[in-house]
């Protein structure tokens, strides 16, 4: 079965520094990888994923994340971040079939002005 | 607008008093899940539904129900709830569940109980 590690469970930041939240999987077979974030009292909504193709991943707000297959690893990453980026953001990782997402246990990045 | 909706967004009852949370989307997407979100545990599935009348437990699954008797429904059933049933609960849905499609969470549903 395929599981997820978010390694850092907070993130301080300064605003406009850049940031990176890191994941790593496990799995047997060929992943699926996805980053969700949670804004404060709101549902999580996707921020990008990769399914095949290029390693780097562009997603909405700025970010972006690589998949790294050696490392087996998909970090998060902003050059700039800003305080409405304050929010909980979750690796998440699938396999092909029917088979759920699995959610890492999530990093809470916090923006400092 | 398209959108999973859940209802109540906040409850407060009582260790075995039968309680439903609904949910409800208009994507008429074939996917539907339940997750529980806890304090450093992440979000774990509670159950899933491929689709109409097809349901199948998640990883917790232990005093919850489901039912999927519309594709656009998909209640939560909590038969006799307990205080570790405390906890934040969110549906989502997607186009179908191969594992690469998009989930659309609802604003979830914080629950206690006492």
């Amino acid at each position: 079965a395929q599981s997820v590690t978010q390694l850092d469970s907070q993130v301080p930041v300064f605003e406009e520094a850049p940031v990176e939240l890191r994941c790593n999987y496990s799995s047997s077979v060929s992943v699926y990888l996805f980053w969700y974030v949670q804004y404060p009292n709101q549902g999580l909504q996707l921020l990008l994923k990769y399914l095949s193709g290029s390693t780097l991943v562009k997603g909405i707000n700025g970010f972006e994340a690589e998949f790294n297959k050696s490392q087996t690893s998909f970090h998060l990453r902003k050059p700039s971040v800003h305080i409405s980026d304050t929010a909980e953001y979750f690796c998440a990782v699938s396999v092909p079939g029917n088979t759920p997402l699995v959610f890492g246990k999530g990093t809470r990045l916090s923006v400092i002005a | 607008e398209a959108q999973v909706t859940q209802n109540p967004r906040y409850l407060i009852t009582v260790t075995g008093k039968k309680l439903t949370v609904t949910c409800s989307q208009n994507m008429n997407h074939e996917y539907m899940s339940w997750y529980r979100q806890d304090p450093g545990l992440g979000l774990r599935q509670i159950y899933y539904s491929m689709n109409v009348e097809v349901t199948d437990k998640g990883d917790v699954p232990e005093g919850y129900k489901v039912s999927r008797k519309e594709k656009r429904n998909f209640p939560l059933i909590l038969e006799s709830p307990s205080p570790n049933q405390t906890s934040l609960y969110f549906c989502a849905s997607s186009r179908g569940g191969t594992g690469t499609y998009e989930q659309y969470f609802g604003p979830g549903t914080r629950l206690t109980v006492t």
